[in-house]
């Protein structure tokens, strides 16, 4: 298997530009989790899908962020307007099952720099 | 205050020698995830811990639940080990990751 695809890799926007990030989990993995890294908060959980569905969404920051996954092998997190402060590492990650025993195989991530 | 606490949080060692990375945490948890990230980003899971100790090659993990501490060790160093091991736990959810600030270990040559 490929791992989690995320793309792009790299994304230099200007504030107020929309940006959509994507991605592709593990085929058969049922949960999929959109990370944020920032060197001053570390790794922080924006969302997480459980079968599709968004169970819980507490850590988007705010009206900017949304998340879509709609089929099981592909996800997006929209920035719109985007900021500087949302420059960061984005990362997402899937899981096979909802137990918190399972490992969660990471993406490469998708560094945002906002000017 | 953060909820896991790493320390240290940058550890310089030379070829060859013995790493303790230690975790604490303040809540009760079902799971204890240590990851270990290298330079350019990529995030790869090294253990998953409810309980005792596990091993993988020359990596060890332990927890003592009651204390509420987990330690991450590494026998005989090596560059290659240079990276940021963060650890993570799974409270009260069967979902939710809280991280440590993570780890910087540089093993010299």
């Amino acid at each position: 298997d490929a791992g989690v695809i995320q793309s792009p890799r790299h994304e230099v926007t200007e504030m107020g530009q929309e940006v959509t990030l994507r991605c592709k989990p593990i085929s058969g993995h049922n949960s999929l989790f959109w990370y944020r890294q920032t060197m001053m908060r570390g790794l922080e959980l924006l969302i997480y899908f459980n079968n599709n569905v968004p169970i819980d969404d507490s850590g988007m920051p705010e009206d900017r962020f949304s998340a879509k996954m709609p089929n099981a092998s592909f996800s997006t997190l929209k920035i719109q307007p985007s900021e500087p402060r949302d420059s960061a590492v984005y990362f997402c990650a899937s899981r096979f099952r909802t137990s918190p025993t399972d490992t969660q195989y990471f993406g490469p991530g998708t560094r945002l720099t906002v000017l | 205050k953060n909820e896991v606490e790493q320390s240290p949080q940058n550890l310089t060692a030379q070829e060859g020698e013995f790493i303790t990375i230690n975790c604490s945490y303040s809540v009760g948890i079902s799971a204890l995830h240590w990851l270990q990230q290298h330079p350019g980003g990529g995030i790869v899971s090294l253990f998953m811990l409810s309980s005792g100790k596990k091993k993988h090659g020359r990596l060890i993990a332990t927890i003592n639940i009651q204390e509420k501490h987990s330690s991450l060790h590494i026998t005989a160093s090596h560059p290659r080990d240079s990276a940021v091991y963060i650890c993570a736990v799974c409270g009260g959810s069967n979902y939710k990751l809280t991280f440590g600030k993570g780890t910087l270990l540089t093993v010299n040559p």
